[in-house]
């Protein structure tokens, strides 16, 4: 069984509106932590957020925004505001652990297209 | 914040021959390093987890004769692809354990074409 589930290839949005690229996961652990990064066509892992399994208030960094949703297991990432810039790859990953000892678990990721 | 150094960017090489990515840690201590490959479109999958001093930890269905990783210091780990064929071409980027908020540090990664 797929331990990251994205089960959008591709969105495609217009400048300045919002969008949410969805993310499921599945684990047996209690401590965890879930990420999202962006990657655009360079190659490069952006950080973009992070929630962690016991915080109880959603993430929040500048335009992105985790929807935490812990009984359904889910963790969508919300972009208000959309850019021309936001246009790349957005990965959904977990940690299954308390700390950084094991490696992240992708998804196979979302495409995602910003016009003007 | 902590950053990883990783060398080469691009690289070409014939059939049969070998090539070395090296991660570098410049400001902090990589004890764990992790290996990736990521196919065009695809997800970043594990290839194998590496600890300073210790052999490598292969995920299932990794060569590890044929990616050899070394990690013989804190600071640098390195990913050496031999006999490499064209199907060995991919994307592979490192990912190293640092000790700040979130535990992740990626390298810029490696895209290795083969011809």
């Amino acid at each position: 069984a797929q331990k990251i589930t994205q089960t959008q290839p591709g969105m495609f949005v217009q400048e300045k509106e919002a969008v949410t690229l969805d993310c499921t996961y599945d684990t047996s652990d209690q401590s965890y932590g879930l990420f999202w990064y962006k990657q655009p066509s360079s190659g490069e892992m952006i950080f973009l957020i992070y929630q962690g399994s016991y915080d109880e208030q959603n993430a929040t960094e500048g335009r992105y925004s985790l929807n935490f949703q812990k009984a359904r297991k889910s963790a969508n990432l919300v972009i208000s505001a959309s850019q021309l810039g936001d246009s790349a790859m957005y990965f959904c990953a977990m940690r299954e652990g308390p700390r950084a000892g094991t490696a992240l678990i992708f998804g196979k990721g979302t495409t995602l297209s910003v016009s003007s | 914040g902590a950053v990883v150094s990783q060398h080469p960017s691009r690289v070409i090489c014939k059939s049969g021959t070998s090539v070395k990515i090296e991660c570098r840690s410049l400001d902090f201590q990589a004890t764990t390093m992790f290996w990736y490959r990521q196919f065009p479109k695809q997800s970043l999958m594990l290839m194998a987890t590496s600890n300073e001093g210790s052999k490598a930890t292969y995920e299932q269905g990794v060569e590890k004769d044929k990616f050899l990783i070394n990690h013989a210091s804190l600071t640098l780990s390195t990913l050496t692809v031999t006999s490499a064929h064209p199907e060995d071409s991919s994307f592979y980027i490192c990912s190293a354990r640092d000790h700040g908020s979130y535990g992740y540090t990626f390298g810029s990664g490696t895209r290795l074409t083969v011809v």
